[in-house]
């Protein structure tokens, strides 16, 4: 069964870029398949970052386009998040997983547990 | 406000059914297949229905999906105390080309 485990600081500071990653066990990050972030801030709901394919192949929610890099490291097995210039209200647990992309379709088939990034000074 | 419209909350008795809507438009349910997530207090998200209507392996058909226009309804029968979760909608939005998700609704099994 597929598993992904998220790491990273919990607590970065205002303005600086959030820097996460999430690696992969008992599946290739190589097939056939998506690798995504989505977030949810405290009390709230779910928020999609973004998607990332093995190639490199990227797409990121318009909202946060212009702060998000994403990129994949297949001889780790593992994916990675970048989000600049933070403010608090990037302050949110946030979720990797895998992604399903199909005809008319986006489905997160398997979750990390998800890990808490506040941003404070 | 989330791209799509969840009510807040619902509630049944145990044993009950129960549905949830999630309401949106033609960019995204309307024209999209929609997936429901099951997050249990203080736990990641969960799939719970994908393609409007099909559980993955392991789901129980206590749990279904439906579709019609631009909504989707998810139903769950025989309510259980372990049912008490937040329930998501999603899909993708053509014009936004974004995943977008519903604000979550609380299900509370009396």
């Amino acid at each position: 069964q597929v598993q992904l485990q998220e790491s990273g600081p919990g607590l970065v500071k205002p303005s600086e870029t959030l820097s996460l990653t999430c690696a992969v066990s008992a599946y290739s990050i190589s097939s056939t398949y998506y690798w995504g972030w989505i977030r949810q801030p405290p009390g709230q709901g779910l928020e999609w970052i973004g998607s990332i394919y093995h190639s490199g192949t990227a797409y990121y929610n318009p909202s946060l386009k212009s702060r998000v890099t994403m990129s994949v490291d297949t001889s780790k097995n593992q994916f990675s998040l970048k989000l600049s210039s933070v403010t608090v209200a990037d302050t949110a647990v946030y979720y990797c997983a895998r992604c399903v992309y199909g005809r008319h379709k986006v489905v997160q088939d398997y979750w990390g547990q998800g890990t808490l990034v506040t941003v404070s000074s | 406000q989330s791209v799509l419209t969840q009510p807040p909350s619902v509630s049944a008795a145990p044993g009950q059914k129960v549905t949830i809507s999630c309401s949106g438009s033609n960019s995204n349910i309307g024209n999209n297949y929609v997936a429901w997530y099951q997050q249990l207090p203080g736990t990641a998200p969960k799939l719970l229905i994908y393609d409007n209507n099909e559980r993955p392996s392991g789901i129980p058909d206590r749990f279904s999906g439906s579709k019609s226009g631009t909504s989707a309804t998810l139903g769950i029968t025989g309510l259980q105390t372990g049912d008490e979760a937040d329930y998501y909608c999603g899909t993708w939005d053509s014009s936004l080309s974004a995943v977008v998700f519903g604000g979550g609704t609380k299900l509370t099994v009396l």
